[in-house]
């Protein structure tokens, strides 16, 4: 059973706000993701982690911002949401290849 | 081109039947082959993982591969309402050490009682 938990897990908030997305894991594993997927379609990697102190920026633009300070929690800021950010956000790790999911952050931006 | 493709579906069966679900890829250098099954609403979890080819048999599951002709395809036998829900082929591509994977857009399976 993965161990890999997003909070929070509903977020409506209004234009403008900044926001955080936590995400959390106690598996030990180095690498870490983020997937932006909206309703019925494609997961998209918006960020990943190799490791403390390791980020980079996903095959999607995204205008989020990541942090990995330590090893168990990697997240995700939204300096100031817009209604283009309401979507389904997602966390994973892996050690490997096999990649574990967090149950995901659905955030509305009103 | 993508990466990844498959036929987004859906793909109705009826239950007990076998389910085929198929996905192609485009970089002749990956290695490592995943299915993850996504509930609506929920996040994608992982069901099967194959890295040779030929098949890989897990319970009512068997995952194959061809790396000649770059296409991977997922059994699911004796299909179950249960089953209905979409499948996200992912493939390791380029640099196996990152742990990267590149999803297809998912088919969506509807297994009707």
């Amino acid at each position: 059973e993965a161990d890999i938990y997003q909070t929070p897990r509903y977020l409506v908030i209004g234009t403008g706000k900044k926001i955080t997305l936590e995400c959390s894991q106690t598996m030990g594993h180095d690498k870490m993701y983020w997937y932006q997927q909206d309703p019925g379609m494609e997961l998209h990697l918006i960020h990943y982690s190799y490791g403390v102190n390791s980020t980079e920026k996903g095959d999607l633009s995204s205008e989020s911002t990541v942090s990995r300070i330590r090893t168990e929690h990697f997240p995700l800021t939204l300096e100031s949401a817009r209604p283009s950010h309401t979507s389904q956000y997602l966390c994973a790790s892996s050690e490997w290849a096999h990649q574990y999911f967090g149950p995901g952050t659905r955030l509305t931006v009103t | 081109q993508k990466e990844v493709e498959q036929n987004s579906g859906p793909l109705s069966v009826p239950e007990g039947a076998i389910a085929s679900l198929n996905c192609t890829y485009s970089d002749r250098v990956s290695q490592s082959f995943f299915w993850y099954r996504q509930y609506s609403g929920k996040s994608p979890e992982l069901i099967m993982s194959i890295y040779s080819n030929g098949d890989k048999e897990d319970g009512r599951f068997t995952a194959q591969l061809n790396k000649a002709s770059q296409y991977v395809s997922l059994l699911i036998r004796d299909s179950q309402p249960s089953d209905s829900a979409t499948y996200l082929c992912a493939v390791n591509i380029k640099a196996e050490l990152t742990g990267k994977l590149i999803f297809g857009q998912g088919t969506t399976l509807q297994v009707k009682p």
